[in-house]
């Protein structure tokens, strides 16, 4: 099947810098990207919808200036935590959605990366 | 715009007991329904979606527009299927997954 992974698995940084986190499928294609937030024992929140070639879609409460998502290539897609704060710790997740499916619509998500700002 | 609810957060059951996870939507559309599954320390995976109407790993699930409801089963709970399971909801196109909160199971010997 279709794998999507990612980089940094875990990331450790102090409060006001800015961390790059890859999101990459591996076997296919990818035209469209999301990029979710998991707090501990809670569900995915969608953040962004990232498409290549344009800027991305944050949902709503999402500050795009601070999450800031590139999606330059059809395989590899990164969000940027700038100026990171403790409140920013979290577990990020991407997927990618495999267009080959056809009418099937698919995600394949990435291992998640698990990122604490001190 | 489209909700996806499932009630239970913890579902414990034992060992060769019948499983059913629900869920309910809510879109005014026809949308496309998928059940996803997190081990422990593992990726999110997709387990099945109602399109395919498939089994996979003995669970099922049927889509029923009157009832709004995508409910996960399976006959006889193994060991090996304790983990999180999140119900999701795309309104299809490439759009975007909206997810339950997910249910907790737990299989107990």
């Amino acid at each position: 099947g279709a794998v999507v992974s990612q980089h940094p698995s875990w990331v450790i940084c102090k409060s006001g810098t800015s961390v790059k986190i890859e999101c990459r499928s591996l076997d296919f294609q990818a035209t469209t990207m999301f990029w979710y937030r998991q707090f501990p024992k809670q569900s995915l929140m969608l953040m962004a919808t990232s498409n290549e070639g344009s800027k991305a879609t944050y949902e709503q409460g999402v500050e795009k200036d601070k999450f800031l998502i590139n999606h330059a290539s059809l395989t590899l897609s990164t969000l940027t935590v700038t100026s990171a704060h403790p409140e920013d710790s979290s577990f990020y997740i991407c997927s990618a959605r495999d267009p080959s499916g056809g009418n099937v619509d698919t995600q394949y998500f990435g291992p998640g990366t698990r990122l604490t700002v001190l | 715009a489209q909700r996806v609810t499932q009630p239970e957060k913890l579902l414990s059951v034992f060992k060769g007991a019948p499983v059913e996870l629900k869920c309910n939507y809510s879109y005014s559309g026809s949308p496309e329904l998928f059940w996803y599954v997190q081990y422990s320390r593992q990726r999110l995976q997709l387990l099945l979606r109602h399109i395919s109407r498939e089994s996979i790993k003995g669970f099922t699930a049927d889509l029923n527009k009157g009832e709004t409801s995508f409910h996960l089963k399976k006959p006889f709970a193994q060991e090996e299927d304790s983990a999180m399971y999140y119900c999701a909801l795309t309104t299809g196109g490439g759009n975007k997954l909206t997810f339950g909160t997910g249910t907790q199971l737990k299989v107990e010997l």
